[in-house]
């Protein structure tokens, strides 16, 4: 399964939202997740089965969607949250991620 | 709190096999599933493959014939191996924990990656 996300790279203002999509290239229920990487550290997960949040995650990051097109919002954006973000599908062999979205402080 | 430490060769010759090992701290190694990933500017996030706790192993299909993954429950340790390595597979190699939870319809369901190691550069060439 293919994970295309859009855009490539956010500009987001401080406080404001910012909304990342993923789109999978046949549907995958609810099997989908997301992560966030930061430049020297591993990916760490946010939100899986669409719109769970893991453990530790603040309430402004949230997922949507269904079938075959998701979105992550995080509701008022923070300095720290500037990073790369992955999606995931686990509901075929072999688990895929798209190629990211950059989310940068404008 | 489960913390993942891994340790192999960072530099290697082409046709060279590449050792990691993946030592896991806290949690319940005897119950939880162990992955292997990587990472690299031309492929991106690549899962490589999944290892449960009874020893039994799912790869990635691209990957099958080179790769084998094995674990030491006495340890708390599991391990890659991948064989005659290139260039192509230049890359940051992590090591993780499977995610497994029982979905909204009542399924167990497990493909998410919850915690992960720090990860370690391996670079291949001449």
């Amino acid at each position: 399964i293919v994970m295309t996300q859009s855009p490539a790279t956010l500009l987001v203002s401080l406080g404001e939202r910012a909304t990342l999509s993923c789109r999978a290239s046949q549907r995958v229920d609810r099997n989908l997740a997301w992560y966030q990487q930061k430049p020297g550290q591993a990916p760490r997960l946010l939100v899986y089965d669409v719109s769970t949040r893991a453990t530790g995650i603040p309430a402004r990051f949230s997922g949507s969607g269904s079938g075959t097109q998701f979105s992550l919002t995080i509701s008022s954006l923070q300095s720290e949250d500037s990073a790369l973000y992955y999606c995931q599908q686990y509901n075929n062999w072999p688990r895929t991620f798209g190629r990211g979205t950059k989310v940068e402080i404008k | 709190q489960v913390q993942l430490q891994q340790w192999g060769a960072g530099l290697l010759k082409p046709s060279e096999t590449l050792s990691l090992t993946c030592a896991v701290y806290g949690g319940s190694f005897s119950s939880d599933y162990w992955i292997y990933i990587r990472q690299s500017p031309g492929r991106g996030l690549e899962l490589i493959g999944e290892i449960n706790h009874r020893g039994t192993t799912i790869y990635n299909p691209s990957l099958k014939s080179r790769v084998s993954m094995s674990l030491d429950t006495s340890k708390n340790q599991f391990f890659l191996r991948l064989t005659s390595m290139t260039a192509a597979d230049t890359a940051v190699y992590y090591c993780a924990r499977g995610l497994g939870y029982y979905g909204s319809g009542g399924s167990y369901t497990r493909g998410v990656m919850d915690v992960w190691g720090k990860g370690t550069t391996v670079t291949v060439s001449s």
